[in-house]
């Protein structure tokens, strides 16, 4: 499959319970983002990673826990989450970041989560 | 803080008419703003970027203007289709902050055939 994927695409999940998002880019970026997508909010940035170092995390409560172990891969780990951490949440690549270029970020499909 | 402020939220035009979205930016050192959109149960995509570098830029019927002064940019699209129907998001980035992206809230066009 090309471009960024993601998985699962739905997930509900209670509030004890522990799941993780996955993404996968296959354009060869070194970059990886995490964006949480609420109804009638702007895009939120979660996470950076750059050539599978964290180069930016915004505040996000310590309930979501990334992890990048190679440059293709970003996980989302989730962990007592609230009701209002429900949202779509998506995946990003870019080529770089943080090079003085500006470069396109293609977005994955997104996972649906809702806490209940 | 960076911060960008989109207009209107919500946008209903006939089939042939012109749609405008405005957003607004905070940060004078800005020096990027792409548009994506998103259809309705599919990702963001890429439809037109614009750098501080130019003020316009046009691919077929969507155009982007720029203007640093005021810091503001705009998406203009001309003889909408009903497939132009979708949520448009624009944003901001500055290269100090490498690639990190502030949004605007988005605006809901719809096209109305």
């Amino acid at each position: 499959e090309t471009g960024v994927t993601q998985t699962p695409r739905h997930l509900v999940m209670g509030m004890t319970n522990k799941k993780s998002l996955k993404c996968e880019q296959h354009l060869g970026h070194n970059a990886m983002y995490w964006y949480k997508q609420s109804a009638k909010k702007p895009l939120e940035l979660m996470f950076v990673y750059s050539l599978e170092e964290r180069v930016e995390n915004n505040s996000v409560p310590s309930r979501f826990s990334p992890e990048c172990p190679n440059s293709s891969h970003l996980f989302l780990h989730l962990h007592t989450l609230q009701p209002e951490d429900s949202a779509l949440y998506l995946c990003a690549s870019s080529q770089d970041y943080g090079t003085g270029t500006y470069n396109e970020q293609f977005f994955g499909p997104g996972t649906r989560l809702t806490v209940l | 803080g960076e911060n960008v402020e989109q207009h209107p939220s919500t946008l209903s035009v006939q089939e042939g008419d012109s749609a405008v979205i405005k957003c607004t930016y905070s940060d004078s050192a800005s020096n990027y703003f792409p548009w994506y959109k998103q259809e309705l149960g599919k990702r963001p995509q890429l439809i037109i970027d614009i750098r501080s570098n130019v003020g316009e830029k046009k691919d077929q019927r969507i155009a982007v203007t720029l203007n640093k002064t005021a810091k503001h940019f705009s998406l203009h699209i001309t003889e909408t289709q009903p497939e132009d129907s979708a949520v448009y998001f624009c944003a901001a980035s500055f290269m100090e902050y490498g690639n990190k992206l502030v949004f605007g809230a988005g605006t809901i066009l719809r096209v109305k055939s």
